[in-house]
């Protein structure tokens, strides 16, 4: 069964600390897609990145970088130099491929406290 | 990305009142739209999902006549919540499906935060 696990529930960091959330992942298909999303107090999903289950290159965007492990089924995702603006909660999520639609199945989320 | 708009954002009604929630994809056509809820300190479940001009297909355990789904068009889905109780206050978030980016994203509204009293 798809399953995506993220362990931590909740982290409080200083600003300017590193800090990494994880994910782990349950699939049977060999294709599939990954993603992160942050959901700021407004409750609005935005969305984060996208990871093709063939694609294992880690990627950086600013303060942003996200590790894909294949043999470890994890997509952990590194947050540089947090900032306030950073607080959220994060959710890991995972393509579950249907006859009607590719719908996502989510972890339970991080909640991520930076402060200043 | 594409943009897909729900409305309303905030919502408060009577007990025993229906509410419907509008989700429109603004440029691109939604062959597939998805409902999710969410409750306060908990991650999205899918509730339903609704393809073009067909029934939608629900989740185990939601109730398909308290949460009627209706995608009538390629850009519109609405979910309506029948004689809503306080059980049924929630955050509600669509996510929509299609064109270019069928098999890759779907993208979400802004979600809709119900409360019954």
């Amino acid at each position: 069964a798809q399953k995506v696990t993220q362990a931590q529930t909740e982290i409080s960091v200083v600003e300017k600390e590193d800090v990494t959330l994880d994910c782990v992942y349950e699939t049977r298909d060999t294709t599939y897609y990954l993603f992160w999303y942050k959901q700021p107090p407004s409750g609005e999903l935005v969305f984060l990145i996208r990871r093709n289950s063939f694609d294992e290159q880690n990627e950086i965007s600013g303060r942003y970088s996200w590790n894909f492990q294949k043999s470890t089924s994890s997509f952990n995702f590194t947050i540089t130099a947090s900032q306030v603006v950073d607080s959220a909660v994060y959710f890991c999520a995972l393509t579950l491929f249907m006859e009607y639609g590719n719908k996502l199945v989510f972890g339970a989320g991080t909640i991520l406290r930076v402060k200043s | 990305g594409a943009v897909v708009s729900q409305h309303p954002s905030r919502v408060i009604c009577k007990s025993g009142t229906s509410v419907k929630i509008e989700c429109r994809s603004l440029d691109f056509q939604a062959t597939t739209m998805f409902w999710y809820r969410q409750f306060p300190k908990k991650s999205l479940m899918l509730m339903a999902t609704s393809n073009e001009g067909s029934k939608a297909t629900y989740e185990q355990g939601v109730e398909k006549d308290k949460f009627l789904i209706n995608h009538a068009s390629l850009t519109l889905s609405t979910l309506t919540v029948t004689s809503a109780h306080p059980e049924d206050s929630s955050f509600y978030i669509c996510s929509a499906q299609g064109g270019a980016h069928l098999n890759t994203e779907a993208f979400f509204g802004q979600g809709t935060r119900l409360t019954v009293v």
